[in-house]
């Protein structure tokens, strides 16, 4: 079965501070990865994703993760963080091809960023 | 905004009452997930469908079900209410088929049980 560690669970940090969010996975197999931003009051967005080829993804909003398959890790990344970036992050991984056992989702980090 | 949508977005039952949610998919999306978000704790996921049939099951009981629809949409039924199932209820759908995707998420059902 699959596992997903966030090592922090609340995180507070001033504007322009640079941030980031640890996040282990426990699979045996290929996985898929993915960093899901879930703000105050929204539904859950998709920051970024990875599936295969350069280990280093971009997202949206300057978000950037490392996927390092030694470490069975996948942290999230952002040079230097605003106000609106406070919000839940949540790292998630599936099985490639469907994903017919759904999305396994660690438990969250909130993150404060104080202006 | 995803084109995910689902209804009700609150709701409060009694304990070993019935309740039934609803999603909507995302245009051109034939693959429901659903989903359960405790208080301080990160999506579970209960159960997938796929042509109308479910086709992936996480660690939920049986009283947990659902139906998918011909266009796509699903239902979630949950029976035999109790308190711990309190949360909010989330829906995403996702195009099967192609062997990498995302899922897109609906601002979920809140539900609490009295």
């Amino acid at each position: 079965a699959q596992s997903v560690s966030q090592h922090n669970h609340h995180v507070i940090l001033s504007e322009a501070a640079s941030l980031e969010l640890g996040c282990n996975y426990s699979y045996g197999g290929t996985v898929n990865l993915f960093w899901y931003v879930q703000y105050p009051g929204q539904h859950l967005q998709l920051l970024l994703k990875y599936f295969s080829g350069d280990p280093l993804v971009k997202g949206i909003k300057g978000f950037e993760a490392e996927f390092i398959k030694s470490k069975f890790s996948f942290n999230l990344r952002k040079p230097s963080v605003q106000w609106s970036d406070t919000a839940e992050y949540f790292c998630a991984v599936n099985a490639p091809g469907g994903g017919a056992d759904g999305l396994t989702f660690g438990k969250g980090t909130h993150l404060i960023i104080q202006p | 905004e995803t084109g995910v949508t689902q209804s009700p977005t609150h709701l409060i039952k009694t304990r070993g009452q019935q309740v039934t949610l609803r999603c909507s998919s995302q245009s051109g999306h034939n693959t429901v997930s659903w989903y359960q978000q405790a208080l301080g704790q990160g999506p579970q996921f209960i159960f997938q469908y796929y042509r109308e049939e479910e086709n992936g099951r996480g660690n939920f009981p049986p009283r947990f079900s659902g139906l998918q629809f011909p266009n796509y949409s699903s239902e979630l039924n949950v029976n035999a209410l109790e308190l711990d199932d309190s949360a909010l209820y989330l829906c995403a759908s996702s195009p099967m088929g192609q062997m990498n995707t995302e899922a897109f998420f609906g601002q979920g059902t809140r539900l609490t049980v009295v």
